[in-house]
């Protein structure tokens, strides 16, 4: 495809559960960025990976919250024992070269909603 | 790590008239400052960005003002249009990592 593609769109979880969302970037593209957007709020930044180097962790709220990218292509995002607060909407990014500061390209996002 | 406070959270003017909304950072070490729109129901969109290079850079009616030694930016509509009513965020670059401001909702008032 032509653009960052994100699957589901929507994805409704009992408390406790677990669920895994998907991103597949725009092909060739380096760099990936994971944020979740709570409802009228912001862009929170969750993980950025960029090629083959380890990627950067520090926006990860809990050890409930993992990433994972095979190579330059798709990556997982895994919520453990969902909770309430864990409702958002979750954005992926893919940037052709961050080295020399190009675009990110978002996805449409997969609103999570835990019951 | 980054910080980014993003001003004000709500905006509202007049169509025609100017908005202005504004974001400082923490790191000196900052190199890349974009600016997103993000309309209702729909993904970020990038509309503009500056380097730090560059102080001042212009779009049409979009212009974006970079003062690295005070460590903020600004972006500024000219002449706005109902149809730049939205939510902008200010981003910052360290490092490949993108960080985000909190957001300013615009309404432009027909």
């Amino acid at each position: 495809g032509a653009g960052v593609s994100q699957s589901p769109s929507n994805k409704v979880t009992e408390k406790g559960k677990d669920v895994e969302l998907r991103c597949d970037p725009i092909s060739g593209h380096t760099a990936l960025y994971w944020y979740r957007q709570r409802l009228g709020q912001g862009l929170e930044f969750l993980i950025y990976f960029q090629g083959n180097s380890a990627p950067d962790k520090s926006g990860l709220p809990s050890d409930r919250f993992s990433a994972e990218r095979t190579g330059e292509s798709v990556s997982t995002l895994t919520i453990q024992r969902t909770q309430q607060e864990d409702s958002a909407v979750y954005l992926c990014a893919s940037s052709l070269n961050p080295g020399r500061r190009t675009e990110a390209f978002f996805g449409q996002g997969t609103r999570l909603t835990v019951v | 790590g980054e910080n980014v406070e993003q001003h004000p959270s709500t905006l509202s003017v007049q169509e025609g008239d100017s908005a202005v909304i504004k974001c400082t950072y923490s790191d000196s070490a900052s190199n890349y400052f974009p600016w997103y729109k993000q309309e209702l129901g729909k993904r970020p969109q990038l509309i503009i960005d500056i380097r730090s290079n560059v102080g001042e850079k212009k779009d049409q009616r979009i212009a974006v003002t970079l003062n690295k030694t005070a460590k903020h930016f600004s972006l500024h509509i000219t002449e706005t249009q109902p149809e730049d009513s939205a939510v902008y965020f200010c981003a910052v670059h360290q490092g490949g990592k993108l960080i985000f401001g909190q957001g300013t909702e615009l309404s432009v008032k027909p």
